[in-house]
């Protein structure tokens, strides 16, 4: 079946070093991938997206890009900030399943001064 | 920007008795989801609604469960009877379109069944 694999479960930073964190997922179909974050005590909040015709979205300082050869979604920056310290989600879905999304596990990210 | 604002936070209660989950979802958005989230895994789709309807509901929705949006009011998930698998953290999201991937959710309601 379809999934998502993250397998980070906690990512500890000193700030001003690059970010990357891993995703890869499993899919029937070419599906669309996503990163949403959640800060502490609010609610996951949608970061990235990905695109159809291979652009790289970029949103906050961080990117991704999808590989289709490698299945993979990997999330980067290139300098980390304290305020990056959050919950990281990779989720996919497919453009007919209604908003279902199918989420990985999440990483941790502390970014330390 | 647009907040999904649930209610309660947190809600303890006894195996058996009846629990009702409330959201109140973007103001002009369309469909409204519930997913599930038990300690140390990742979040998991229950179901999707739109149009008064449940469109879509996964294996994890039990007959137990059941969803509705009277009136344009809260958005609701019922639990009835509640089990102690039934623990967890359940988050509310709407949309405005139905194929996006891009959800609004709530801050999620702790669910404790004892």
């Amino acid at each position: 079946g379809d999934s998502v694999t993250q397998t980070e479960g906690l990512v500890t930073l000193t700030e001003g070093l690059p970010v990357m964190l891993n995703c890869t997922y499993q899919s029937t179909y070419s599906p669309f991938l996503f990163w949403y974050v959640q800060h502490l005590n609010e609610a996951p909040k949608l970061l990235l997206k990905s695109f159809t015709d291979n652009k790289r979205p970029e949103h906050q300082g961080f990117h991704a890009t999808l590989h289709k050869s490698s299945s993979s979604f990997h999330l980067q920056k290139s300098s980390a900030q304290l305020s990056d310290s959050a919950l990281y989600y990779c989720a996919l879905s497919y453009g007919s399943s209604g908003n279902k999304l199918i989420f990985g596990i999440g990483t941790l990210l502390s970014v330390k001064p | 920007g647009p907040k999904v604002l649930q209610i309660p936070s947190h809600q303890i209660i006894d195996m058996g008795q009846m629990v009702t989950l409330n959201c109140d979802p973007v103001s002009n958005h369309l469909y409204f989801y519930w997913y599930k989230q038990i300690l140390g895994q990742q979040m998991e789709f229950l179901v999707n609604f739109y149009n008064g309807k449940v469109m879509e509901k996964s294996k994890l929705f039990k007959d137990q469960f059941s969803v509705e949006r009277p009136d344009g009011s809260y958005f609701t998930l019922k639990i009835q009877p509640t089990a102690l698998e039934d623990s967890a953290v359940y988050f509310c999201a709407s949309s405005r379109g139905g194929n996006t991937g891009q959800l609004y959710f709530g801050e999620g309601s702790k669910l404790t069944v004892l």
